[in-house]
């Protein structure tokens, strides 16, 4: 059972590159997320799709453009990297319910020098 | 707009003991409350929810969460603490409003049991 899917697992940019951040499930999902995570900020959203068609902004947005390709694939895009944007991404996926949990890949280590 | 908040950055405790990890929320509807644990290296993993109903929820490797509505916290707990429950554990919540099921999470807590 493959679940939630992220490519690449590790990622090393220089400012101003651009890149993009693969994600898919399998589990017949509507809703899919990226967060980032930080030491000491916790996971911030930085977009979410509640179903097939729609995007909308999270917590930190800035510097991220999303694409939802269809309903199991669900990309992140950074267009010019910077440093700040150094961090961990965790795509994740939920039925539209909002009684259910998410369930989450396994992480893509960004390291923007 | 929706928010939850662990207060603590790291919680210590012997193996054995009682373990609880706090977590505050603030919805302006009905809260959906989930709790979550991560290994190093790894991703998150969905441990227990509080959806509705009983205020004592159970869910996987022993942990349980109690809900308390008019306290607006739903704490973490487990009886007796294992070396391998060491781990950083995630609050989230999601707000029942509108067509979005936005999932919010808090900062973590550092959970570490010692020997």
């Amino acid at each position: 059972n493959a679940g939630v899917t992220q490519t690449p697992k590790f990622q090393v940019l220089k400012t101003g590159q651009s890149m993009t951040l693969q994600c898919a499930q399998d589990m017949n999902h509507n809703s899919m997320y990226w967060y980032r995570q930080d030491p000491g900020m916790g996971l911030r959203l930085i977009y979410y799709s509640a179903s097939e068609g729609t995007t909308d902004k999270g917590e930190v947005p800035n510097g991220y453009n999303v694409s939802r390709l269809n309903k199991r694939e669900f990309s992140l895009r950074l267009e010019s990297a910077a440093p700040s944007q150094t961090s961990v991404y965790f795509c994740a996926s939920s039925d539209l319910r909002w009684n259910t949990e998410a369930f989450f890949g396994q992480g893509t280590r960004l390291t923007v020098v | 707009a929706q928010s939850v908040a662990q207060p603590e950055d790291q919680v210590n405790v012997a193996e054995g003991n009682p373990l609880t990890v706090k977590c505050t929320y603030s919805v302006s509807g009905n809260p959906y409350l989930f709790w979550y644990v991560q290994y190093p290296n790894r991703g998150l993993q969905f441990l227990l929810k509080y959806i509705t109903g009983d205020n004592l929820v159970k869910g996987s490797y022993g942990f349980e969460a109690e809900f308390n509505k008019s306290q607006t916290s739903f704490h973490l707990k487990k009886p007796s603490a294992l070396v391998s429950d060491s781990a950083l554990y995630f609050c989230a919540v999601r707000e029942e409003s509108g067509a979005t099921n936005k999932l919010i999470f808090g900062t973590g807590t550092l959970l570490a049991v010692q020997p």
